[in-house]
């Protein structure tokens, strides 16, 4: 079965520092996507950053990168130079298309506060 | 640009009492996803949806029904409420088997029950 692990409840960062949420995952599937999402304190939910299993290279979107290492199955979001407006919630998310189902799970989240 | 709408925003409700949360979505994707969100439990999933015609059971579907009225349509229906739903829902859809496409999701539907 599907799994998402998100082991940091909270993180601090001061601002203008880089910041690693961490990600861990577990799947037997070979074909899998891994999503970032950020939600901050008005709830919605901000598609990030995306990595496919079979991808060579890290992703990167900004000053949003993802760790991706497929042996030890973490999937880690790195956030350059923090700003005030990173402080949110953000999610890891896994996603195994299949031509029966299509199921997309989340982890608990980590909260990442920056600090001026 | 819609997206992904969530009706109502709010909604208290007494033990007992049934609701159905409605979804709907414009971007023509085939997959569709209810997830209830508690304080350090993340997004968890209910129930969800590959194609029109097909639902399938998430993480935590007990108290809980579907139906995929078509392919814009999602609804969740709890038929006799719990404190224990108490809880935020969101209804999220994507593009069906393309690996590299990420879940759009409404505003998210803050149900209290009482």
């Amino acid at each position: 079965a599907q799994k998402i692990t998100q082991t940091q409840p909270g993180m601090f960062v001061q601002e203008k520092e880089a910041v690693t949420l961490d990600c861990t995952y577990d799947t037997s599937d070979p074909s899998y996507g891994l999503f970032w999402y950020k939600q901050p304190s008005s709830g919605e939910m901000i598609f990030l950053i995306y990595q496919g299993s079979y991808d060579q290279q890290n992703a990167t979107e900004g000053r949003y990168s993802l760790n991706f290492q497929k042996a030890r199955k973490s999937a880690n979001l790195v956030i350059s130079a923090s700003q005030l407006g990173d402080s949110a919630m953000y999610f890891c998310a896994m996603r195994e298309p299949k031509t029966s189902y299509d199921k997309v799970i989340f982890g608990p989240g980590t909260s990442l506060s920056v600090i001026p | 640009n819609a997206g992904v709408t969530q009706t109502p925003k709010f909604q208290v409700l007494k033990t007992g009492q049934s609701m159905t949360l409605q979804c709907a979505q414009d971007m023509n994707h085939n997959s569709m996803y209810w997830y209830r969100q508690d304080p350090g439990m993340g997004l968890r999933l209910i129930y969800y949806s590959a194609s029109e015609g097909t639902t399938d059971k998430g993480e935590v579907p007990n108290g809980y029904n579907v139906s995929r009225l078509n392919k814009r349509e999602f609804s969740l229906r709890l038929e006799s409420a719990a404190p224990s739903q108490t809880s935020v829902y969101f209804c999220a859809s994507s593009e069906r088997l393309q690996l590299n496409t990420e879940a759009f999701f409404g505003q998210g539907t803050r149900l209290t029950v009482v």
